[in-house]
């Protein structure tokens, strides 16, 4: 069975990195690209950036373009989302993906 | 590519049907014949889970009353007889790119 286990919640403040993981698991790691979505509180699902595993190239939405990183680590088969220079705008739940499923969500929090 | 939900919220009867608009502003059909739009459902406190795929599949489990039909830039989720189990936030999600983009959301409730 498919399935994406998610780093669990993040406190930070302003201007600080934050780094969350997501750890898959029941398939071929390097067989799907994993993509990060954003949920604001109360809001929609906003598209972040995604992974190909089997070679590690990246595609990375605009409003994210040079301030988010992610990456793969296929002895590990996890993927993982560094956000920079934050924001209280970042707060929201993040999740990681395939088509199907999606992970559980990961919360960050960003106040001073 | 620009994804447009309507109606944004929606209050159903049980056993009434219900249907959910999605128009992108560019063609979904891609070079290899297939149309690249999704369905997801989203209910409260959980991650979005796969109702449709490709415009009118069906995901494993899900309940025959849910159906996806349209083609090109317009598309329909139609539930043929709304459940209370079936309230949450239904997004359309266009990935004819290696990118996706999603609708605004339709938030389905009981009346």
């Amino acid at each position: 069975e498919v399935h994406l286990e998610q780093s669990g919640t993040e406190v930070r403040k302003p201007g600080t990195t934050v780094k969350i993981s997501c750890k898959a698991s029941g398939y071929t790691f390097i067989d799907y690209y994993i993509h990060w979505v954003k949920q604001a509180p109360g809001k929609g699902l906003e598209w972040v950036g995604l992974v190909d595993p089997e070679d590690g190239e990246t595609v990375y939405a605009e409003n994210f373009q040079g301030r988010v990183t992610i990456d793969a680590d296929t002895s590990t088969e996890t993927v993982f989302l560094e956000l920079r220079s934050l924001t209280s705008e970042d707060t929201a739940v993040y999740y990681c993906a395939t088509k199907t499923p999606w992970g559980q969500g990961t919360r960050i929090t960003v106040s001073s | 590519i620009v994804m447009t939900q309507t109606p944004l919220s929606l209050s159903v009867t049980p056993g009434q049907p219900a249907s959910i608009s999605c128009r992108s502003s560019k063609s979904l059909l891609y070079s290899d014949g297939k149309t690249y739009l999704y369905w997801y459902l989203q209910k409260p406190g959980q991650s979005p889970q796969l109702l449709i795929y490709e415009v009118s599949n069906r995901f494993s489990g899900v309940p025959d009353r849910f159906s996806g039909s349209g083609s090109g830039t317009d598309f329909t989720l139609t539930i043929s007889r709304v459940e209370p189990e079936d309230v949450g936030i239904y997004y359309c999600m266009q990935s004819v790119q290696r990118t996706w983009t999603f609708g605004q959301g339709t938030k389905v409730e009981i009346k």
